[in-house]
């Protein structure tokens, strides 16, 4: 029972243009919200967060949009450079109850096309 | 900061064979997880600890698998035996009193257990 879905595996997107990747989750409980960027061979790093007291939160390029109703959130990087290339993980917390630490989901490989 | 620094990168061990992995986290982080990453479950929490305590194991498989934090500057991560399905990247992160969930992963080690 994946608490956390990212159902693209894979997503292209030519530079310049708007990177739009999506999150569902199914916990209730979950109330603060995190991407993070990963490249091969590193680990993740945090990219950008929202709580849900919040619908969205922008950084720069990147900016990520709450539905708490649908319990969706995406991640929109605009624009799109072939430096973002890599593997986007969503993830999510409940500041109380439940288990701490963050629940991810599997992951979006974004591919940034010249 | 260095950042999280984890070791060995790289392990190729046989089954049945007692595994250590280590891990230094940030200077000055009260907080230390230890995640997993397989293809079919993706990135797992498996146990945190906070100021060196652990505080939730709730993730860690089974009785073959042990966790210490001795000081605030270095966390094992043993599995005994170890067993083929225990292949996979096994994190560390640290992260900072008060920004729990803004977690700073170390680079991984790749565990093959043959």
């Amino acid at each position: 029972d994946q608490q956390v879905k990212q159902n693209s595996p894979s997503l292209s997107v030519q530079e310049g243009r708007i990177s739009i990747l999506n999150c569902d989750y199914t916990n209730s409980m979950f109330d603060y919200f995190l991407w993070y960027k990963k490249y091969p061979a590193e680990g993740p790093t945090f990219l950008i967060s929202i709580s849900s007291i919040k619908d969205k939160n922008e950084d720069g390029r990147f900016t990520v949009f709450l539905n708490k109703s649908a319990k969706h959130l995406s991640l929109h990087i605009v624009p799109s450079q072939p430096g973002d290339s890599a593997v986007y993980f969503c993830a999510a917390s409940s500041s109380g109850g439940g288990a701490d630490g963050l629940t991810f989901g599997k992951g979006t490989h974004l591919i940034i096309q010249p | 900061d260095a950042g999280v620094i984890q070791s060995p990168r790289h392990e190729v061990t046989e089954m049945g064979q007692e595994v250590t992995l280590r891990c230094k986290p940030i200077s000055g982080h009260d907080y230390l997880f230890w995640y997993r990453q397989t293809m079919m479950r993706g990135l797992e929490l498996l146990i945190y600890f906070n100021n060196n305590v652990p505080i939730d194991d709730s993730g860690m498989p089974e009785d073959r698998f042990s966790a210490k934090m001795p000081n605030a500057s270095f966390s094992t991560l043993k599995i005994q035996p170890s067993e083929p399905r225990d292949s996979a990247v096994y994190f560390c992160a640290s992260s900072p009193r008060g920004e729990k969930n803004i977690q700073y992963f170390g680079a991984g080690t790749r565990l093959s257990v043959l």
